[in-house]
């Protein structure tokens, strides 16, 4: 059974470019979530979705981040414009349901120059 | 909200037992993880505690006290493969809030 799976792994951009992080959950996992970690910090919660709904989008920082997750799948984060805080390992995460583990992807590790 | 505290950094000794210790507040707790994350790799599940008590799993246990706001990840016979990042997460009414994780150095 595939993981979850996170592209790109590594992702370089200048101040001020857009940037858009792809998260394919594990088949079947109706739950998602969108966290991040800075340097040195805690992770962070960024966002929720069951299936293709927003259950909780409290963490998300500004109005820079547009998380989507169209047909229930997959889904996207983008950041425009990209700021140097912006930089940090986002990872997403799935779950069958509420009361179970999570399951992490890989992370993309996000740097703004 | 929600409060995770942990330790930032420990060391202890490879065979050795560690304790790492953790110390939540959240509104509408519904469990705590427990999370192994090495450098550069994603995290991965070790331990769900619901109940008050303690769980066992090879050389990992996990303890939790709902009324104290209290759980450790105890880590017996150590190895230096060990060496990582351990998460502590407290799953609130929807959402899992993770402490700045405690960086456990196994030495020789």
């Amino acid at each position: 059974e595939a993981g979850v799976t996170q592209f790109p792994s590594h992702s370089v951009i200048e101040k001020g470019q857009t940037v858009t992080l792809r998260c394919d959950p594990i088949s079947g996992h109706d739950n998602l979530y969108w966290y991040r970690r800075v340097m040195g910090k805690e992770i962070k919660f960024l966002l929720h979705f069951v299936k293709e709904s927003k259950q909780d989008e409290s963490g998300m920082p500004n109005n820079r981040f547009l998380a989507e997750r169209t047909g229930g799948t997959y889904s996207t984060l983008k950041v425009q414009p990209a700021e140097l805080e912006d930089s940090g390992v986002y990872f997403c995460a799935s779950t069958p349901n509420q009361v179970t583990e999570a399951f992490f992807g890989q992370g993309t590790r996000l740097t703004v120059v | 909200g929600q409060n995770i505290d942990q330790p930032t950094e420990m060391t202890a000794t490879e065979g050795a037992i560690v304790q790492i210790n953790c110390t939540y507040q959240t509104s509408g707790f519904n469990g705590l993880f427990w999370y192994q994350q090495h450098a550069g790799e994603a995290p991965t599940f070790l331990s769900y505690n619901v109940l008050d008590g303690l769980e066992e799993k090879g050389r990992f246990s996990s303890f939790l006290s709902r009324s104290k706001g209290y759980s450790y990840l105890l880590l017996k016979e150590l190895q230096m493969k060990d060496s990582a990042s351990y998460l502590c997460a407290a799953r609130g009414y929807q959402k899992v809030t993770f402490g700045t994780g405690t960086k456990l150095q196994v030495i020789p």
